[in-house]
């Protein structure tokens, strides 16, 4: 089984709808974060969280919410879609307890298409 | 604003030839940078991380240096194979405390048999 899972791996959905995208782990990492990527802009952090009750927002944070439910479980929420937050999403987690702190460990990616 | 960029933005190779895929960023002041491969539909992989005190790691065929006065580093593939096809992205990470990484926007490498 994958270490970091998103659910769900695409989705299209409207202008104005409320979208959710999961992101589960089973590394035991604290760190967690969301990418989004475009082509020919690499990866841009949208919102990064080093423990479930600090939450950071990251380069391009506007239009977008998260919640850390718990050390596992990192939830990123676009609550009026509009069509140019169609991207790649990624979500990533990294140990800041091992010397491998600073290797981040990514999932699959969610593709969101918004009409 | 650190900017990175990664030239060129496509690549490709006959198998079996030595290649360079080359990073470039704007500040100097970086912790260290990672080289990530990218698949589709399987995120990216991290394949070698250069702390900022050092001038190279080596995984495999796989050889990555730094030169951070410069703002340039490269990742070198010895003998590709077609299984080596993928986006190779480039990351630093800079002095403060958030762990936030910036990425190039990638090569996409093409190994033909």
């Amino acid at each position: 089984d994958a270490d970091v899972t998103q659910t769900p791996r695409n989705r299209i959905t409207k202008t104005g709808k409320r979208i959710m995208l999961e992101c589960s782990q089973t590394k035991g990492h604290d760190r967690m974060y969301w990418y989004r990527q475009d082509p020919g802009l690499g990866l841009r952090l949208i919102y990064y969280s080093f423990d479930v009750k600090d939450i950071n927002k990251g380069e391009i944070s506007d239009g977008y919410s998260v919640s850390r439910q718990a050390q596992a479980k990192f939830s990123l929420s676009l609550e009026s879609a509009i069509p140019n937050q169609t991207a790649l999403y990624f979500c990533a987690t990294s140990d800041p307890k091992t010397a491998d702190t600073d290797t981040q460990y990514f999932g699959p990616g969610t593709r969101l298409t918004v009409l | 604003k650190q900017e990175v960029t990664q030239i060129p933005a496509a690549l490709s190779v006959p198998e079996g030839e030595n290649l360079v895929l080359n990073c470039s960023f704007t500040d100097s002041a970086i912790y260290n940078l990672q080289w990530f491969r990218q698949d589709p539909g399987k995120g990216l992989t991290s394949l070698l991380l250069i702390q900022s005190s050092q001038r190279e790691q080596t995984s495999g065929r796989l050889n990555a240096s730094l030169d951070k006065s410069s703002g340039r580093s490269t990742l070198y593939i010895a003998a590709s194979q077609p299984g080596d096809s993928a986006t190779y992205l480039c990351a630093v990470r800079g002095m403060d405390s958030s762990y936030k990484l910036i990425f190039g926007s990638g090569t996409r490498l093409l190994v033909r048999p």
